[in-house]
């Protein structure tokens, strides 16, 4: 099983900063088969990058995922208030189980 | 675009079975595949399995031995059983559209095992 460890745990920042976050793999991630979800409380988790680097329909060119192999980046180019949520990374594909990584809750600062 | 909305008891007998069920709107069960994943009280996210009408199903190995998903074609629905439930799978269970990136969840539904 590929553990995901995510850091920081918590990121504090202000509106139009930059937030970088971090997933790390405890082994490398297949064809960069990792994804980046947004959770806000009693949301649905929302979809923010596949394939690594791919960012899903209708998500706002501030988020840029990037990275291979063991080390992946979620960034946020410009904090926008609704931003501050929790962020998850997660790998599929070929090396099942399917997993996530514990999470970075970005607050306003 | 699809819509998908978890049901179910809310509340669960400890060793008994959770039944839950995924009503889909906006997109067909017959077609992509489909998953649930769990997040307990203060933990991360747990992906269960995931099933494809076709057949094919592919279940987390810790849980593989007590869960089946399996789905309705007529209702457009699909469901998740896990049996012989114990405190430890109090959880907001979550269904979701894909096998691998899951695109998009539902808002999810709180399910407590105790007496």
């Amino acid at each position: 099983e590929i553990v995901l460890t995510q850091s920081p745990g918590t990121l504090s920042l202000s509106p139009g900063e930059r937030a970088t976050l971090s997933c790390r793999a405890s082994q490398s991630v297949s064809s960069n088969y990792l994804a980046w979800y947004q959770h806000k409380p009693g949301q649905a988790p929302r979809l923010l990058i596949y394939g690594a680097s791919s960012r899903a329909t209708g998500i706002p060119d501030r988020f840029s995922g990037s990275g291979s192999g063991t080390d992946f980046t979620l960034s946020i180019s410009r904090l926008e208030p609704e931003d501050f949520a929790v962020y998850y990374c997660q790998q599929y594909g070929n090396s099942l189980p399917n997993t996530f990584g514990q999470g970075t809750k970005l607050e306003i600062k | 675009q699809v819509q998908l909305q978890e049901s179910g008891p809310g509340l669960v007998k400890p060793s008994e079975t959770l039944s839950l069920t995924c009503t889909v709107s906006g997109g067909s069960i017959s077609s992509h595949y489909w998953s649930w994943i769990r997040q307990s009280p203060g933990k991360g996210l747990e992906w269960i399995g995931y099933f494809s009408y076709s057949g094919s199903t592919t279940y987390n190995p810790s849980l593989r031995s007590r869960v089946t998903i399996s789905g309705d074609a007529s209702k457009n629905q699909f469901s998740l059983k896990l049996s012989s439930v114990t405190a430890a799978d109090t959880a907001v269970y979550y269904c979701a559209s894909g096998g691998w990136y899951l695109d998009p969840w539902g808002r999810g539904t709180l399910v407590t095992v105790s007496s």
